[in-house]
């Protein structure tokens, strides 16, 4: 299995900063590379796919880079309705694998 | 607008057999992969495995041999099927829609917290 590793598991930020969370994966995914937002109680919603192709409907101040084993998602001048939990997803091979996710908390 | 909805028992009996259902409106299930995706309380999100309309699946190897998934595309659902749970089981089960070539999940259901207690 592919192992997803993101970081940090914990951010505190402010509405207007520049975030950036980061997914390293246990070999290359190329760009199969996904990431998703997680409100509380709510299911988890795709952002970015491809490793950097913004979904549709999705802001523009979500980006995302990278490809092989080192990606990157940036939020920048952050909303309220950021804080959430996001998590990368490999979709290169099966088992499909999740990273442990991050927490972004206002501060 | 593409629709899914999990049902099914919200309780199980430990060593019992968790059937859950996702009713897809919206779409056809004769495309795309459907898959399933749990999330035990306050913990990170597990992928359980997927099923094609032609009933070809691919499952996690943590749970294969407990896990089978069906769909029945004359209901326009899919299926899931875990036996002899354990508490560890106890989780939000989510049913989503993979696109194929890309393998993300654009569609997602709300979730239906399963809990295995005796």
């Amino acid at each position: 299995d592919i192992q997803l590793t993101q970081s940090p598991s914990s951010l505190s930020a402010s509405v207007g900063d520049r975030v950036a969370i980061t997914c390293r994966a246990s070999q290359s995914v190329t760009k199969y590379l996904n990431w998703y937002q997680q409100q509380p109680g709510r299911a988890p919603k795709v952002l970015i796919y491809g490793a950097s192709t913004l979904q549709s409907g999705v802001p523009s101040r979500f980006s995302g880079s990278g490809s092989g084993t080192d990606f990157t998602l940036t939020i920048s001048n952050l909303q309220p309705e950021d804080f959430a939990t996001y998590y990368c997803q490999q979709s290169y091979s099966i088992p499909r694998t999740f990273g442990q996710g991050t927490r972004l908390e206002m501060k | 607008q593409v629709q899914l909805q999990e049902s099914g028992p919200a309780l199980v009996k430990p060593s019992e057999t968790l059937s859950l259902t996702c009713t897809v409106s919206g779409d056809s299930i004769s495309t795309y992969y459907w898959s399933w995706v749990r999330q035990p309380p306050g913990k990170g999100l597990e992928w359980i495995g997927y099923i094609y309309y032609n009933g070809g699946t691919n499952y996690s190897p943590s749970l294969k041999g407990r896990v089978t998934m069906s769909v029945d595309t004359s209901r326009n659902q899919f299926s899931l099927n875990l036996t002899a749970v354990t508490a560890a089981d106890t989780a939000v089960y989510f049913c989503a829609r993979e696109r194929r070539g890309r393998g993300d999940c654009d569609y997602w259901g709300q979730g239906t917290l399963v809990t295995v207690s005796s």
